[in-house]
């Protein structure tokens, strides 16, 4: 199952940063933080992922806590097409058990 | 070049028919998954296969039954469809470990 604790739904202004936050308390030393979206009922979109250290590419910014207990993914200037389910994954790089949880619902609002 | 595809998009069909759903990648990935997404949007992996060899066998019901063919392609085959099995499921594909890329789905709606 999955071993992620996401909030439902978040709203962000158009324009905005947009923080979302992740925990995974029982993640493991060799488990990576994934992070996909999905945009209505599209295929899942991998976003970023991360180990320990944080991440940026040109979709968001990962930041990881140093206890890697919890994380966060940073859309920087948030758009109306950035409105989507964010699914926060853990998991080893085999995707063994690679499984969504129930994500958070991103509300961007003009 | 759509990159993971999937057929039919849309899929409506009685109970106790068998049906298949294809998915084929261009991208060369080596690894190649169908997951299924309940009508409470669960997402949940079904199969996963590298090099033609299942390496994840969900507990799904043994009606389903992952084919492929060749690397590029990863079929799934239904038999004896019930009620419970409406939903949409995608295919996806992977090379190592980094970014799996899914197609856009199928729904099937058993009536």
């Amino acid at each position: 199952d999955a071993k992620t604790t996401q909030p439902p739904s978040m709203d962000c202004a158009e324009g905005r940063a947009a923080n979302l936050p992740c925990n995974h308390s029982t993640i493991s030393g060799n488990e990576y933080v994934y992070w996909y979206r999905q945009i209505h009922s599209q295929g899942p979109q991998y976003i970023i992922h991360g180990l320990k250290n944080n991440e940026t590419n040109e979709m968001a910014s990962l930041i990881i806590t140093e206890d890697r207990k919890s994380s966060t993914l940073i859309l920087p200037h948030a758009t109306l097409r950035d409105t989507a389910v964010y699914y926060c994954i853990v998991s080893t790089k085999n995707f063994n058990k690679f499984y969504f949880g129930s994500g958070t619902k991103l509300n961007v609002k003009p | 070049d759509t990159a993971v595809s999937q057929t039919p998009k849309y899929l409506v069909t009685q109970m106790g028919n068998d049906k298949s759903i294809k998915c084929e990648q261009n991208l060369g990935h080596d690894t190649m998954y169908w997951y299924k997404q309940d009508s409470k949007k669960f997402l949940k992996i079904m199969f996963s296969y590298n090099n033609k060899e299942l390496i994840i066998n969900e507990t799904v019901p043994n009606r389903f039954s992952p084919k492929s063919p060749d690397k590029a392609h990863l079929n799934l085959h239904i038999n004896s469809l019930e009620l419970g099995d409406s939903a949409v499921y995608f295919c996806a594909s992977s090379q190592g470990t980094i970014e799996a890329f899914f197609g856009q789905g199928t729904r099937l709606t058993v009536v």
